[in-house]
């Protein structure tokens, strides 16, 4: 069965880094591409990027392209998102996502994790 | 404000049928056909409904179905369920420079 398990919601303050995870299991980690969406307070979803765990090639949205890194660890099936200086606007929800077997520019998720809320508050 | 427009609210009685729009420009909607739905419950995580304007992921029920004419892509909801309530957010693929782009998401409502 192909889990993805996030890591605990987190509650920091502005300008501390972070890091959450998202634990693969059921599938060949390597095989498939792991992504990262954002839905803040109340709001719609948004696209971040997306890694390919074989080789680490990491695609990222204007959007947030400099502002979060996403990283894998292969030996623990593990895709990363993180932040060197959370700002209050960072505070949302984030999912990890396994990228569906689609056409090549299908960029579509198939299973989710539940979700890691991120609160950043002075 | 999202890329690509969705109405907020959609509704429909029982065994009725409700479709929503999802408003693009030619730079994604219109020009790939790499358009999708989710669903999303309170407090879930999004579910995959339709990929590739009209394909369907396995156990996704023949209910659902995609469509799409230009700019605008359409999911159609059939033989409404109380379980369809729930929030859909359309996205598309927006070439390789933004990658993808979400709409601002229905809230579907079962009378």
């Amino acid at each position: 069965e192909v889990q993805l398990v996030q890591s605990g919601a987190e509650v920091k303050k502005p300008g501390e880094s972070l890091k959450i995870s998202c634990k693969a299991s059921g599938y060949s980690f390597t095989s498939y591409w792991i992504g990262w969406v954002r839905q803040m307070p109340g709001k719609g979803l948004e696209w971040m990027g997306i890694i390919y765990p074989g080789d680490s090639d990491t695609r990222y949205s204007p959007s947030f392209q400099g502002q979060v890194t996403i990283s894998v660890d292969k030996s623990i099936s593990t895709a990363y998102l993180q932040w060197s200086s959370l700002k209050a606007s960072d505070t949302a929800m984030y999912y990890c996502a396994r990228r569906l077997r689609c056409g090549s520019d299908c960029y579509d998720f198939d299973y989710w994790g539940q979700g890691t809320l991120v609160t950043v508050s002075s | 404000q999202s890329a690509l427009t969705q109405p907020p609210s959609a509704s429909g009685s029982p065994g009725q049928s409700v479709t929503i729009s999802c408003t693009g420009t030619s730079s994604d909607v219109g020009g790939y056909n790499y358009v999708s739905w989710y669903q999303q419950h309170p407090g879930k995580a999004p579910k995959l409904m339709i990929y590739e304007v009209s394909k369907r992921p396995s156990g996704v029920p023949d209910r659902f179905s995609g469509s799409k004419s230009g700019n605008t892509a359409s999911l159609t909801v059939s033989g409404l369920q109380a379980e369809d309530e729930a929030d859909y957010y359309c996205s598309s693929y927006a070439g390789s420079n933004k990658y993808v782009v979400f709409g601002g998401g229905t809230k579907v409502t079962v009378l």
